[in-house]
């Protein structure tokens, strides 16, 4: 299976910088099929970004997702309070499904 | 809207079995698979697997085959997932989520359920 490598496993930030988030993949996601998901305490999952770089219904355009192959980056331009919370990439392209360990966003 | 609601928390014995169901509504439950992802406490998000609601057809990932049941019911609208010979290890909230293929991104996803398996 794919196991996915998601870096910084922390980024402190303020409110109003730039966010970069890596997931590296072990080998290449087929098709480029990759989703990012945002995660606040106590709640589920809420996807942001499909396919690579597709933004779910609802999702402001501050949050970007590019790459392919085997590296993926999901970028927030600028931070809102709201955006302070946890990332997980998932890869959907071979079976089975896996997500990447997390990166916690966090304010500094 | 489309939603999924699970059911509630469960404490459980080790050695137990536990069955969680997640119930849909807002869209036609046969049109979409459902998902279920496992997230153990401080920890990240685990695949487990998905049901074809139309079909019944499943697919466990490896680690828990033998161990994982995954049904529903098409009249309530319902999927289902029972975790036998639970161990502390299986402690973790359970999530279930929706995807319109197998290989598709979640969306949505359920509120989750707590299962704690403690002696």
């Amino acid at each position: 299976e794919i196991v996915l490598t998601q870096s910084p496993g922390t980024l402190s930030l303020s409110p109003g910088e730039r966010a970069t988030l890596s997931c590296r993949a072990s080998q290449s996601v087929s098709l480029n099929y990759l989703a990012w998901y945002q995660q606040k305490p106590g709640q589920a999952p809420r996807l942001l970004i499909y396919d690579a770089s597709s933004r779910a219904t609802g999702i402001p355009d501050r949050f970007r997702g590019s790459g392919s192959g085997t590296d993926f980056t999901l970028t927030i331009s600028r931070l809102e309070p709201e955006d302070f919370a946890v990332y997980y990439c998932h890869q959907y392209g071979n079976s089975p499904g896996t997500f990447g360990q997390g990166t916690k966003v966090e304010i500094k | 809207q489309e939603q999924l609601m699970q059911s509630g928390a469960e404490v459980k014995k080790p050695g137990a079995s536990v069955k969680v169901s997640c119930k849909a509504s807002g869209y036609t439950f046969t049109g979409y698979y459902i998902h279920w992802v496992r997230q153990a406490p401080g920890q990240g998000l685990e695949n487990m697997g998905w049901i074809n609601p139309h079909s019944g057809d499943t697919k466990i990932v490896q680690r828990f085959q033998g161990r994982v049941i995954m049904t529903r019911d098409t009249s309530t609208s319902t999927a289902y997932m029972e975790l036998s010979r639970l161990t502390s290890d299986d402690t973790a909230v359970y999530y279930c989520g929706r995807s319109p293929i197998a290989a598709a991104e979640i969306d949505p996803w359920g509120q989750g359920t707590l299962v704690t398996v403690s002696s």
